[in-house]
């Protein structure tokens, strides 16, 4: 059973922190790692998707870094704001392409 | 563009009632399309994923069915809903790398 691990399960944090959020998942059979992200009462916005080890990524104040030897992926956000209060969801791919097991989220508060 | 409907946006449902959640797809053919429920407080749980009309895998074994009459189109069903149905569905296509989402239908089984 493929299964994707985020933590932590949510996060507070005062605007202008700075924060990061892990998902593990399985190491083997690796094709992509996805990370979204989800505002209440909408649909989830693709941020980032990975495909190689080492792959890093960057959207503004927000960046991915992934290991898929270890089977773990960070997201950062640099100078936290209200605005990305949201759920973080990251998803993994494995090489029969047709699944993506989404991890059950970190629910980011940011408190101006 | 592509564009992903679907609908209703909000049901209230009573238990024992059916269930028709219609999907469809805009801007692109032969999609892989796909079907999630969060379940209040949970993540996005996969219910079923088609690859072609009349191909339908499901993932999680309960008293859901899905069905791919068209291309394009993607039907979530149910013959009587039970109060742990609630919750928020939905409905997605594959693009080569990225999963695009519908805008949802948020489920009230009373």
């Amino acid at each position: 059973i493929l299964n994707v691990e985020q933590s932590p399960q949510s996060l507070h944090v005062q605007e202008g922190d700075s924060t990061n959020f892990t998902c593990s998942f399985p190491s083997s059979n690796f094709y992509a790692l996805h990370w979204y992200r989800w505002e209440t009462a909408k649909s989830p916005e693709a941020l980032f998707v990975m495909t190689l080890n080492g792959d890093e990524k960057k959207k503004g104040r927000i960046s991915a870094t992934l290991n898929t030897k270890e089977g773990y992926s960070y997201l950062y956000i640099k100078g936290s704001q209200p605005e990305d209060s949201a759920t973080y969801l990251c998803a993994f791919k494995d090489t029969g392409g047709f699944k993506t097991i989404f991890g059950a989220g970190t629910r980011l508060f940011v408190k101006a | 563009s592509q564009t992903i409907h679907q609908w209703p946006a909000t049901l209230v449902q009573p238990v024992g009632s059916p269930l028709s959640l219609e999907c469809t797809v805009e801007g692109t053919s032969n999609p892989n399309l796909y079907w999630y429920r969060q379940a209040a407080g949970r993540g996005l749980q996969l219910l079923f994923y088609s690859v072609g009309i009349g191909q339908i895998s499901s993932e999680v074994p309960q008293n859901l069915s899905a069905s791919r009459p068209q291309d394009r189109q993607f039907i979530l069903s149910s013959k009587k809903l039970l109060l742990s149905d609630s919750g928020f569905y939905l409905c997605a296509w594959s693009g080569r790398e990225t999963q695009y989402f519908g805008p949802g239908t948020r489920l009230l089984v009373l």
